[in-house]
């Protein structure tokens, strides 16, 4: 069955990096698109980032531009989400998502970024 | 940016009876191809959100029947015919034409 797997989430001081993994499987991975979106504590939900099915199309959110990289690897099946110069506003659960364009129609779980010195 | 507003932000309804949540867009979703790239999502308590509708009034794979999505350019509508206690949590609007993609503010329904 389709799972995607988070992982890499955890407790980061402000202006450090962190890498979040997505593992994918029970699905053909390098035919679909996937995107991050995020959740703060008790907000709403938050698109961060989108890469198309080979890597050669990426587009993010104004509040991650020039901060974040989405990327992935359709050999290993993981979409990847590289933060730097993190904020304490990026604090939140980051979901990696599959699209079957248009659609965002299958979720992982979640994991946890907290930023704070 | 494409801003998205849900009404109402809270919902309370009472088991069997009808429930409609609103969502406007700044942009019309209306894409030349003539569908409306609007999607609808559900986070039950607890839970990572799940699609329920796509392109505007497309039921997702295992969505039950009570849930529709309806309209056009820059107002949409998602009903429930007969509100069940599984349908508690948040919905929200999503648009994907545009870029950056943006989600509505999120309406929480409740059971009375």
């Amino acid at each position: 069955q389709v799972q995607l797997v988070e992982s890499g989430g955890g407790v980061v001081q402000p202006l450090r990096s962190l890498r979040l993994s997505c593992a994918a499987s029970g699905f053909s991975f390098n035919t679909y698109g996937m995107h991050w979106v995020r959740q703060a504590p008790g907000k709403g939900l938050e698109w961060v980032a989108f890469v198309a099915f080979d890597g050669n199309y990426k587009i993010y959110a104004d509040s991650v531009k020039g901060r974040f990289t989405i990327s992935r690897d359709n050999f290993n099946n993981t979409l990847y989400l590289q933060m730097n110069s993190l904020r304490t506003e990026d604090t939140a659960v980051y979901y990696c998502a599959r699209t079957i364009l248009p659609a965002l129609d299958w979720w992982g779980q979640g994991t946890l970024v907290t930023v704070s010195s | 940016d494409t801003v998205l507003t849900q009404s109402p932000l809270s919902l309370p309804v009472k088991p069997g009876e009808p429930a409609s949540i609103s969502c406007r867009s700044s942009q019309s979703l209306l894409h030349t191809n003539e569908y409306n790239y609007m999607e609808w999502y559900l986070q039950k308590p607890g839970q990572s959100p799940q699609l329920l509708i796509y392109l505007g009034s497309n039921r997702a794979s295992g969505v039950p029947d009570r849930f529709s999505g309806s309209g056009s350019g820059t107002d949409f509508t998602l009903k429930i015919s007969r509100v069940e206690a599984e349908d508690v949590g948040v919905y929200y609007c999503m648009q994907v034409l545009y870029t950056p993609h943006s989600f509505g503010q999120g309406t929480k329904l409740e059971i009375k």
